[in-house]
């Protein structure tokens, strides 16, 4: 079994200013992790992932993210946020079953950042 | 370019309506997904598909029905049993070993009843 928890429904931040979006997850397997980023009445876009290679993984716009397997974690991280970055961000988890498997993924329930001029 | 097309981006239904939500991907991904999305409920799978001619519920498949007759196309139906349909539906794929990289999501249909 899979969950995430992502922490904070909404983060409001100021332009140019740190940008850190929540997640945990539970999995009774090695995890592959993911942020995605979703725009009003658009589809889901990927971020970054973790794939069991570098702990600390950086993604599109500047974004990154750190797996902690002691905190089960996977918090999404930006330098300077910038009004564009402005949307709806989700965490999802899958099982690590290699080549052998489609695996689901599991979703958080969404953060949605505001971004401040 | 390879993608997900999902139509149409807006649909309306009247109470007692069956509809239909098409999706189509060129990207040769044999698994195929509906997510229904409602505000801070993040995204909750409906059905999946992995291989043609072969689904499975997903949490929420109540009042749903799919078909997959073609790698291509995972139409999903939202029957006059879905009590409260009003929702974005968004589509998914992903290949056989490649949840590593994901998936890719169409740009969705919202649905509301009349």
């Amino acid at each position: 079994a899979q969950s995430v928890t992502q922490l904070g429904s909404h983060v409001s931040v100021s332009e140019g200013a740190l940008v850190l979006l929540r997640c945990n997850y539970s999995s009774s397997v090695p995890p592959y992790l993911f942020w995605y980023v979703q725009y009003p009445n658009q589809g889901l876009q990927l971020l970054l992932k973790y794939t069991s290679a570098a702990t600390l993984v950086k993604g599109i716009n500047g974004f990154e993210a750190e797996f902690k397997k002691s905190e089960t974690s996977f918090h999404l991280t930006k330098p300077s946020a910038h009004m564009s970055d402005a949307a709806e961000y989700f965490c999802a988890v899958s099982p690590n079953a290699g080549g052998t498997s489609y695996g689901k993924l599991t979703f958080g329930q969404g953060t949605i950042l505001t971004v401040h001029p | 370019d390879g993608g997900i097309t999902q139509s149409p981006k807006y649909l309306f239904r009247k109470e007692g309506q069956n509809v239909t939500l098409s999706c189509e991907q060129n990207l040769n991904h044999d698994a195929m997904y509906w997510y229904r999305q409602d505000p801070g409920q993040g995204l909750r799978l409906i059905y999946y598909s992995q291989i043609v001619n072969d689904f499975q519920k997903g949490d929420i498949a109540e009042g749903y029905s799919v078909s997959r007759e073609k790698k291509e196309s995972f139409p999903l139906t939202v029957t006059s049993a879905q009590k409260n349909p009003t929702a974005f539906y968004l589509c998914a794929s992903g290949g056989l070993g490649l949840t590593n990289y994901g998936y890719t999501f169409g740009s969705g249909t919202r649905l509301t009843v009349v």
